[in-house]
């Protein structure tokens, strides 16, 4: 268990429709980021923030939005869904804003299944 | 754009076996990080290098940066059924669009 929490663990929904993933951080880490996983791009970073600020911006399009509230969890915000946006989206968080610097804690995931 | 290329993208192997699995870039990374992932999971890390050369043992693990910080290498020493998994490498790059960026992925079998 990495202390990191991801709800819902799984979600179907129809194509042009709107979802919220959640991600709670580890006790203590003030950056989170997202990731996204499918089978034919592997693990792709989307975006991170740094005590609820945008720290750094990955290959998010612009359908998905995230933000980072003042208690630190996380959201992250799919609209307009396509069938290709089915994936497993994963949360991490880790102490400090450096991305190399300090180690990431993955949660769980919630899989995505667009249909 | 795929950036971090790894190979070989499969590999089953016999328990006892030596491998090495490669990251390569053209691409200069101020770090690299070597993660395994399991299934129904998210990955966990096993090493980070900064430093062009810089070689790390982790028990039966030894990871290798390149000196030009462009690629790195990952070598299991004795493989067991444990080490199975989904290895990815994952570079950060200080500047560019894509900044954190993470290779295609080797699965690796260790079979008993």
């Amino acid at each position: 268990d990495s202390g990191v929490t991801q709800t819902p663990k799984h979600l179907i929904t129809a194509t042009g429709q709107r979802v919220t993933l959640r991600c709670s951080p580890r006790s203590g880490d003030l950056s989170v980021y997202w990731y996204q996983q499918s089978l034919d791009q592997g693990l792709q970073f989307l975006i991170q923030y740094y005590n609820g600020e945008e720290r750094a911006k990955g290959n998010i399009l612009e359908r998905f939005s995230a933000q980072q509230f003042p208690d630190l969890h996380s959201e992250l915000n799919l609209s307009s869904l396509e069938l290709g946006d089915s994936a497993l989206y994963f949360c991490a968080s880790s102490p400090g804003a450096g991305w190399g610097s300090y180690e990431q804690y993955f949660g769980p995931g919630t899989r995505l299944t667009v249909t | 754009t795929q950036l971090l290329e790894q190979s070989p993208q499969f590999l089953s192997i016999q328990e006892g076996e030596n491998l090495t699995v490669y990251c390569n870039s053209s691409s200069v990374f101020s770090s690299l990080q070597w993660y395994r992932q399991e299934p129904g999971e998210g990955p966990v890390l096993l090493v980070t290098v900064v430093t062009g050369g810089e070689v790390k043992k982790l028990k039966r693990l030894t990871f290798q940066f390149g000196d030009a910080r462009k690629d790195s290498s990952l070598h299991i020493t004795a493989a067991q059924p444990g080490d199975t998994g989904l290895y990815l490498c994952a570079g950060a790059r200080s500047s560019g669009t894509y900044k954190y960026i993470f290779g295609t992925g080797t699965r690796l079998k260790v079979l008993a």
